[in-house]
């Protein structure tokens, strides 16, 4: 069974940093490309990150270029997202999603884990 | 970036059908055949409805389809049924090699 569980979340600080994980099983994670996407309260689904197969290739949203990084790790099965100077507007419920490959859909996703920016 | 534009709300009876629209430019719903819809019930995680446009991933519903024309893409939901009530969006893929999302449609079940 396909299993993505994200964690990491949590109340920071403006401007403070945070880092995402998304644990993957159940499939050949090595094999696929994955996505993060948030949704701030009460809006909408929005596509912040997205990292090739082997974590050679990465896209960002302008929202969070510059301040968030996406990485994985093959060995562990694991998915990041390292944000840092985070802000108010980056509150929201972060999730991850795998595609096979690029202009795939995503096509399973995690339950997300809430970060929470304020003072 | 910005987000496909989709109507905010859409309701129906029960058996009844109803077409949510998702509408973008040429650099992204009318470039390419990668419109994707997803169903999300508050609290739980997204799910694949429709992908390229009109194609049901594995265990998906046929009351579910889709459909473009130029720059818009639609979903419609035949025999509407009350656990077809969710937030709706449509995904395209970019120009820009990014991915964006569309408004979100809330469907009600009357």
């Amino acid at each position: 069974e396909v299993q993505l569980v994200e964690s990491g979340g949590g109340l920071v600080q403006p401007g403070g940093s945070l880092r995402l994980s998304c644990a993957a099983s159940g499939f050949t994670f090595s094999s696929y490309w994955m996505h993060w996407v948030r949704q701030a309260p009460g809006k909408g689904l929005v596509w912040v990150s997205r990292i090739n197969s082997d974590g050679s290739s990465t896209s960002y949203a302008d929202s969070v270029k510059g301040r968030f990084t996406i990485s994985r790790d093959n060995a562990k099965n694991t998915l990041y997202l390292q944000m840092n100077s985070l802000r108010a507007e980056d509150t929201a419920v972060y999730y991850c999603a795998r595609a096979c490959c690029f202009y795939r859909p995503a096509d399973y996703w995690g339950q997300g884990t809430l970060v929470t920016v304020s003072s | 970036q910005s987000a496909l534009t989709q109507p905010a709300s859409v309701s129906g009876s029960p058996g009844q059908s109803i077409t949510i629209s998702c509408t973008g430019t040429s650099s992204d719903v009318g470039g390419y055949n990668y419109v994707s819809w997803y169903q999300h019930h508050p609290g739980k995680a997204p799910k694949l409805m429709i992908y390229d446009v009109s194609d049901r991933p594995s265990g998906v519903s046929n009351r579910f389809s889709g459909s473009k024309s130029g720059n818009t893409a639609s979903l419609t939901i035949s025999g509407l049924q009350a656990e077809d009530e969710a937030d709706y969006y449509c995904s395209s893929y970019t120009t820009s090699s990014t991915l964006v999302f569309g408004t979100g449609t809330k469907v009600t079940v009357l």
